[in-house]
């Protein structure tokens, strides 16, 4: 199994800044997923973080708003920019470990845009 | 990915057998039927995966016919702690290397 910390926890920022997710797992991974999950509703794809190249982007997310880093196999980001109060939302992120087809998620980064 | 149809949502007593059917019509011959429990405030947890037949772990049971377009998970005496979001996933067998999609789950309340 995987374990899989994610930074911070909740947070309320103001609107019209930014705000950067970390996500930690213990074991290295190959690739690294972000969810946003609003209230009462089911989880949607963001981006597929790719070690050592660009992450990849589901339809109706950018790169400018949703920036993510991948510096290594065990550590990926994820940066709300320019926040308004449509951005609140629960942001998850998830790996599968090598050959595994189970994943694994973090407990998620609740965010309020005040 | 094919897409996956489930019950929004089911209701229960403490100690009976609760089965959620999903269908996934367009199911490929390389996907796998994987199940996650969600509870709130907290991320997605795997529960049960399957190919076809029947697949049973400490947790529950998962029930696949022959054609495979469809599956039941099946909770043995569910409790107070079942009540959770359910979600029946289609994942690629090799999906240590593609992504997961979410549908809309089935959110089970278990009443005592």
């Amino acid at each position: 199994s995987a374990v899989i910390s994610q930074k911070p926890s909740r947070d309320i920022c103001q609107r019209g800044t930014s705000l950067t997710i970390q996500c930690q797992v213990d074991s290295q991974v190959t690739m690294m997923f972000w969810y946003r999950q609003q209230p009462g509703q089911s989880l949607t794809l963001i981006a597929t973080a790719n070690q050592g190249s660009e992450a990849t982007y589901e339809s109706g997310f950018v790169i400018d708003k949703f920036p993510i880093s991948r510096p290594n196999l065990t550590f990926s980001t994820l940066t709300v920019s320019n926040m308004s109060p449509e951005d609140s939302s629960i942001y998850l992120c998830s790996a599968h470990l090598q050959g595994a087809t189970e994943a694994f998620f973090g407990q998620g980064t609740r965010l309020t845009v005040v | 990915l094919a897409k996956t149809t489930q019950p929004i949502s089911m209701d229960s007593y403490e100690g009976q057998e609760v089965n959620i059917t999903c269908s996934h019509n367009n199911i490929a011959t390389n996907d796998y039927i994987t199940w996650y429990q969600q509870f709130p405030s907290q991320g997605p947890r795997f529960i049960i995966q399957g190919y076809k037949t029947k697949v049973t772990n400490e947790v529950a049971s998962l029930f696949i016919p022959a054609d495979r377009k469809s599956s039941t998970l099946s909770l043995p005496r569910v409790s107070l702690s079942d009540t959770a979001v359910y979600y029946c996933l289609v994942v690629s067998r090799y999906s240590s290397a593609s992504k997961i999609i979410f549908g809309s789950g089935t959110r089970l309340s278990i009443r005592p």
